[in-house]
């Protein structure tokens, strides 16, 4: 069964650091969320991506944060300037479609840890 | 997307059918109902969904109220892998808002 795969599962990095997080999503599927949950809290919706471009952002998506598909099969999630606060398991999403009677599949997301 | 209610926790015992409830008064003709779970220290899980028909997959059951103001989720017989937070979500069919809006969902407790 087709699955979305992250790397790494898990990221340690200092304040101020730039990271990188990668996902491949399911090969047919046209449509791309990054999400994050801070611990024991709920999920939060970050950005959804469409034919390379950003079709919605949250709040929470402001200029530290960016996405990429910089090829057929990847699709990453960058900090610039990483905070404390950005700690928090991030998952990557993908559905075939953006429509609300479609399913969105998600990887088994990164722990990032900043220091 | 409109809100949905459910309870914070349920607990059930392994090998029974479990039944999750969902409140939704304000749902609209064109919201279809998910369900997601997320075990722990998992990604979230798609498990079901639907407009206003029963709806039946490998995973569970969607029995959907006939105002459609509430649904159930039915795990036909739970096992210790089923134990999770499930949450119940509104999506508009017509609606080019592509996120899931997450709440706090239902921690499922099966005891052996």
């Amino acid at each position: 069964e087709p699955e979305v795969t992250q790397t790494p599962s898990h990221q340690v990095t200092q304040m101020g650091q730039e990271v990188i997080l990668r996902c491949v999503p399911i090969s047919n599927h046209l449509y791309f969320y990054w999400y994050r949950q801070i611990l024991g809290q709920k999920v939060e919706f970050l950005v959804s991506f469409y034919n390379n471009e950003i079709s919605e952002k949250s709040e929470i998506f402001d200029d530290q944060f960016s996405v990429e598909r910089p090829d057929g099969s990847n699709f990453t999630l960058k900090i610039r300037s990483t905070k404390l606060e950005d700690s928090a398991m991030y998952f990557c999403a993908s559905s075939a479609q953006d429509r609300g009677y479609k399913e969105q599949y998600f990887g088994p997301g990164t722990r990032l840890t900043v220091t | 997307d409109a809100k949905t209610t459910q309870p914070n926790s349920m607990e059930s015992n392994e090998e029974e059918p479990v039944h999750l409830p969902c409140n939704h008064s304000t749902i609209s003709g064109t919201d279809y109902i998910h369900w997601y779970r997320q075990l722990p220290s998992q990604g979230p899980e798609y498990v079901i969904h639907g407009l206003t028909s029963n709806v039946n997959n490998r995973m569970a059951s969607l029995a959907i109220a006939e105002d459609r103001k509430s649904s159930t989720l039915i795990l036909h017989r739970a096992t210790l892998r089923d134990a999770a937070v499930y949450y119940c979500i509104l999506r508009d069919a017509m609606d080019s808002n592509y996120q899931l809006i997450w709440g706090a969902g239902t921690k499922l407790i099966i005891k052996p």
